[in-house]
């Protein structure tokens, strides 16, 4: 079964400052798709962005950009030039087939980020 | 237009009481999914649904169950509800690998906060 690992309960980040979330999993799997997820207080749990195994390049999306390292099983996640409305808990998942079709998200626990004004 | 939705956001209720959350989803996407999120934040996947076939997760007790009216509904039935039921529910939805192709990406609803006294 795939495990994944946040090993940063809490982090905290001046506003306009950059800040490396980190996630690693483990899985014996070679083409599989690992995403970043945001949930804010509102509880609303929206994607942040994802990353394809197979592709060696790293994603990014604006202020976020991973750190995809394949051998490693490590997946951080990078935000530059932090912002108030980033404060929030960030998730990271990975994403296994689970049978007729289905895909299920095996989460970490989660990092809560503080963006310090 | 909300993609993932669900209904009620709250709900409070006695233990040993019957209660269904609804999820609704318009993006056409052919599985579904349910997710439970404990005071602790871990989020773990409960339910696949695709194609009128379910997957279960194994831990998940047989008082939970999901009914599927059509394609754009996955609706979670709980019997005898237990004080240990308290959480957050959270439908999602995602393409599935027989309809031209997976969509990697699993769009979450807002939750349901589910407190049983």
């Amino acid at each position: 079964a795939q495990t994944v690992t946040q090993s940063q309960p809490e982090m905290s980040v001046q506003e306009a400052e950059t800040v490396t979330l980190s996630c690693t999993y483990d899985t014996s799997e070679s083409d599989y798709y690992l995403f970043w997820y945001k949930q804010p207080p509102s509880r609303q749990m929206i994607l942040v962005i994802r990353q394809e195994a197979y592709k060696q390049q790293n994603a990014t999306e604006n202020r976020f950009s991973v750190n995809f390292q394949k051998a490693a099983k490590s997946f951080s996640l990078k935000i530059s030039d932090s912002q108030l409305g980033d404060a929030a808990m960030y998730f990271c998942a990975y994403r296994s087939y689970s049978g007729a079709g289905s895909y299920q998200l095996t989460f970490g626990k989660g990092t809560k980020l503080s963006v310090i004004p | 237009d909300t993609a993932v939705s669900q209904t009620p956001k709250y709900l409070v209720t006695q233990m040993g009481n019957d209660k269904s959350i609804k999820c609704e989803q318009n993006l056409g996407h052919d599985t579904m999914y349910w997710y439970k999120q404990d005071s602790k934040k871990f989020l773990k996947i409960m339910f696949s649904y695709n194609n009128k076939e379910l997957i279960i997760n194994e831990t998940v007790p047989n008082r939970f169950s999901p009914k599927s009216p059509d394609k754009a509904h996955l609706n979670l039935h709980i019997n005898s509800l237990e004080l240990g039921d308290s959480a957050v529910y959270f439908c999602a939805s995602s393409q599935d690998r027989f309809s031209g192709g997976p969509s990697e990406t699993q769009y979450f609803g807002p939750g349901t906060r589910l407190l049983v006294l």
